[in-house]
């Protein structure tokens, strides 16, 4: 099993365009999310998924979007980038409640905005 | 915002055991406490999760006070290898809730 991988592991992005962080897991995970770490800070959940079509936001859901279509792909849109989401995101999935299987997280995309 | 208070740096010598302080005195009846760790640059990895009972695995143990107000995890033989940032979170056992992560502690294992 790969686990949780993300794609790119790097992105250079210029002020206001667009991008799609990749995330895929074969794990069959029904639960994925979207953090991201800012320098020196914990992380902070942008989006969660509780299974394929079902989507939902985090502490800080701005400017971002999400799609669950299938069960292993969980993509992470910035639409019109901007230089505060300079930042890590990382992905990660548990099968069930946290409290059954603990969350598996990818190796992160470190992203720059100027 | 969490529901944890941890040192924010701790150091400890190669070889000696590693012992983490987490503070949750507003935890509920319901709530686990659950430690991850973050190696740098890396996603954070899971260690251990208790309810009232102590807890032991291959990585870590966990010490949970009577009262549940707060845990202390504990490595026991801590290597370079262990120096991460080390988070403490409590959350209810099941349903959606998603994890929510404070500042950690930073553990330096010092040779």
């Amino acid at each position: 099993n790969a686990g949780v991988t993300q794609t790119p592991k790097f992105r250079i992005l210029k002020i206001g365009q667009s991008m799609t962080l990749q995330c895929t897991q074969d794990m069959n995970h029904n639960y994925m999310y979207w953090y991201r770490q800012d320098p020196g800070m914990g992380l902070k959940l942008i989006y969660y998924s509780v299974g394929a079509g079902i989507t939902d936001k985090g502490e800080v859901p701005n400017g971002y979007n999400v799609s669950r279509s299938t069960t292993e792909d969980f993509p992470l849109r910035l639409e019109l980038a901007a230089p505060s989401q300079t930042s890590v995101y990382f992905c990660a999935g548990a099968s069930g409640g946290l409290g059954a299987s603990p969350l598996h997280f990818g190796n992160g995309t470190r992203l720059t905005v100027t | 915002d969490a529901k944890t208070t941890q040192p924010p740096s701790m150091d400890c010598a190669e070889g000696r055991a590693a012992n983490l302080p987490c503070n949750h005195s507003t935890i509920s009846g319901n709530e686990y406490v659950y430690w991850y760790r973050q190696i740098h640059s890396q996603g954070p990895q899971y260690i251990i999760h208790g309810l009232k009972n102590n807890e032991t695995n291959e990585m870590a143990s966990l010490i949970i006070t009577e009262d549940r107000k707060s845990s202390t995890l504990i490595l026991p033989h801590a290597t370079l290898r262990d120096t991460a940032v080390y988070y403490c979170i409590v959350r209810v056992y099941s349903g959606n809730t998603p994890l929510v992560f404070g500042k950690g502690t930073r553990l330096s294992v010092i040779a």
